[in-house]
């Protein structure tokens, strides 16, 4: 079946700095990728959607800045939380457009910002 | 815009019997798909069930099935001979079947415990 592979797991980072999750499909072609993110116990908020070779397309309220996508091949995409604080302290779960089913989660990154 | 509102934020069954997750959507499209997604402690999505607007059949998947009443804009889970391990935070998802990007609008979840 479809599978996305979602990297790191777990990354703890100090504030100030950058870090970037990897979202990539393993057997299939992911045209459009999506990134969400989870705080305990809620609901997944959409924060972008990324299509392979153009600019992703950032749910209101979301810091393109803060928040860089790029979905540079039909199997990777990224999410790089740049000059990461304590409130970006999250879950963060991609979700790529393809495979049987039409949409594969990768496992989550928990994100924790000293 | 589409909303899918869950109303239970907790359910819980005992083990082998059977429970029912609500779920509401708001649309005022005909062409869409819904979905059960399951999230266990581990936080996997994982795929209960999906059913397609224009089926009236509900779908079954194995001990899992589901009630769509589309003029009422309901699509309820059911779970039969509740496991151990359907232990997890159930969510209902919407997609319309028009569009570039097709999202998936999750509703808030219900986290569903199972009683040894």
């Amino acid at each position: 079946g479809a599978v996305v592979s979602q990297h790191p797991s777990r990354v703890i980072c100090k504030s100030g700095t950058s870090v970037k999750i990897e979202c990539r499909s393993l057997d299939f072609q992911a045209t459009t990728m999506f990134w969400y993110r989870q705080f305990p116990k809620k609901s997944l908020m959409l924060m972008a959607t990324s299509n392979e070779g153009s600019k992703a397309t950032y749910e209101q309220g979301v810091e393109k800045d803060k928040f860089l996508i790029n979905h540079a091949s039909l199997t990777l995409s990224t999410l790089t939380v740049t000059s990461a604080h304590p409130e970006d302290s999250s879950f963060y779960i991609c979700s790529a457009r393809g495979g049987f089913y039409g949409y594969t989660f990768g496992s989550g990154t928990r994100l924790t910002v000293v | 815009a589409q909303t899918v509102t869950q109303s239970q934020p907790e359910m819980s069954v005992q083990e082998a019997e059977t429970v029912t997750l609500s779920c509401t959507y708001d649309t005022s499209e005909s062409d869409y798909y819904l979905f059960w997604y399951k999230q266990p402690p581990s936080r996997q999505m994982i795929l209960v069930i999906r059913q397609e607007a224009y089926k009236q059949q509900n779908a079954t998947e194995n001990r899992f099935s589901v009630n769509f009443q589309k003029a009422a804009k309901s699509f309820s889970l059911k779970i039969s001979d509740s496991q151990l391990g359907d232990a997890a935070m159930y969510f209902c998802a919407y997609r319309s079947n028009g569009g570039a990007t097709n999202k998936l609008i999750f509703g808030t979840g219900t986290l569903l415990a199972v009683q040894p």
